[in-house]
């Protein structure tokens, strides 16, 4: 099945500095590659998604990578400002044209914007 | 729309109680499925469902049992709780297969004492 590597595990940052955090995949078939963001006691909730036909995404502070022959894909956030502060996970789709419908998560990244 | 509702929010449990824990959505999603959130270990598929009548194992199945009979309702339910079920729990569902946005419900936290 799929696998999902996601680091760092925890990340702090200046606010005002840029944040990137860097997942991999291991199965080519994948083709749908999300980016949720879960604030403290809170349900995780979508912030931007690529899909494999694309390099790279942006929404305002938000941008994300997608590199498919190397099977990476990164999260990049810029001018970080305190309600950055959340997990983050990236998942990948899986069972691509089978019957395995669903999301693999890597094991999150805490973020900590720094005052 | 009230998206996806999930009860109870909070139960404490004794090893080798059962129970279920409610997932209903509104929104006609086809794709409905639940997740348990340790901390350190991401969020791990249990079962998921692609329709009704349908059901499927995910990562972690084992001391999980699913049903769906309509497009609305995925219980979960835990036959002999154990104290390696304490987690938060959290049901999902989506529009199609294989891509579009998983919507999650808010999460119940189960304690196996």
């Amino acid at each position: 099945g799929e696998n999902v590597e996601q680091h760092p595990s925890t990340l702090s940052v200046q606010e005002g500095d840029s944040a990137v955090i860097k997942c991999t995949y291991s199965d080519s078939a994948s083709n749908y590659f999300p980016w949720y963001k879960q604030e403290l006691g809170k349900r995780p909730q979508l912030i931007i998604d690529i899909r494999s036909n694309v390099g790279e995404k942006k929404d305002q502070r938000i941008a994300v990578t997608l590199n498919k022959t190397a099977k990476h894909f990164s999260l990049h956030i810029t001018e970080t400002q305190p309600e950055d502060s959340a997990v983050y996970f990236c998942a990948a789709n899986v069972g691509v044209g089978g019957g395995a419908d669903g999301l693999t998560f890597g094991k999150g990244t805490h973020l900590i914007i720094q005052p | 729309n009230a998206g996806v509702t999930q009860t109870p929010k909070f139960q404490v449990l004794k090893t080798g109680q059962s129970m279920t824990l409610q997932c209903a959505q509104d929104m006609n999603h086809e794709y409905m499925s639940w997740y348990r959130q340790d901390p350190g270990m991401g969020l791990r598929l249990i079962h998921y469902s692609v329709g009704a009548g349908i059901t499927d194992q995910g990562e972690v199945p084992n001391g999980y049992n699913v049903s769906r009979s309509t497009t609305e309702d995925f219980p979960l339910r835990l036959l002999s709780a154990a104290p390696s079920q304490t987690s938060v729990y959290f049901c999902a569902s989506k529009m199609r297969r294989n891509t579009g946005e998983l919507f999650f419900g808010e999460g119940s936290r189960l304690t196996v004492l």
